[in-house]
């Protein structure tokens, strides 16, 4: 059974700082995706990765994935204020119906 | 403009009482799918459904029902064997076997 684990849950950083938010899931995933709600909202999709190696990069944003070591990552460069969010993995189960297993977000505030 | 609409925004349930969330796409989605969020949780799955007529449980389905008698279409019944129903729910579409989903603005249900 597909089991999606992000860390670190809760992240509070400084503006114009780095950091990474990891994704680990437990079997095979044919893809990950990463998802950002606002607070109160919907979530909002921000990239899939469709696989080995796969980088995708919008803005401030870089997600990357390595099916080998079940691992994604979201790197946050230089963030701001804009950035805070709560940040979502989700992998897809590849044996029967397709369903989409969350993991449990990773809640950003970037700090002026 | 294609999307998905649930509504209401807000739904306030009295104890014992059944209540229908509304979920509808006009993507041409074939999946459709109910998630539960509590505040500071991520997303658990509730139902799901990959073609008309046809749905499957998810992780939490107990004091749930949903029908799918027409593609755009996926209500939620939250009924009252739901001994816990105050929560974020959030519907998606998606086309099955192609990237991810499409989420809906989101129910917020209150238990008064």
């Amino acid at each position: 059974e597909l089991k999606v684990e992000q860390n670190p849950l809760f992240l509070s950083m400084q503006e114009g700082k780095n950091y990474t938010i990891y994704c680990n899931y437990s079997t095979t995933s044919d893809r990950l995706y990463w998802y950002r709600q606002d607070p109160g909202k919907s979530l909002e999709s921000l990239f899939v990765l469709l696989s080995n190696g796969a980088v995708k990069q919008e803005g401030r944003l870089m997600a990357s994935l390595d099916t080998k070591a079940r691992l994604s990552t979201l790197h946050i460069t230089a963030a701001v204020h804009d950035l805070s969010a709560t940040y979502f993995c989700a992998g897809r189960t590849t044996s029967g119906t397709y369903k989409y297993i969350f993991g449990t977000g990773t809640r950003l505030k970037v700090l002026a | 403009d294609g999307g998905i609409t649930q509504s209401p925004k807000y739904l306030f349930r009295k104890e014992g009482q059944n209540v229908t969330l509304s979920c509808e796409q006009n993507l041409n989605h074939d999946a459709m799918y109910w998630y539960r969020q509590d505040p500071g949780q991520g997303l658990r799955l509730i139902y799901y459904s990959q073609i008309v007529n046809d749905f499957q449980k998810g992780d939490i389905a107990e004091g749930y029902s949903v029908s799918r008698e027409k593609k755009e279409s996926f209500p939620l019944t939250v009924t009252s064997a739901q001994k816990n129903p105050t929560a974020f729910y959030l519907c998606a579409s998606s086309i099955i076997g192609l990237y991810g989903y499409t989420f809906g603005s989101g129910t917020r249900l209150t238990v008064v």
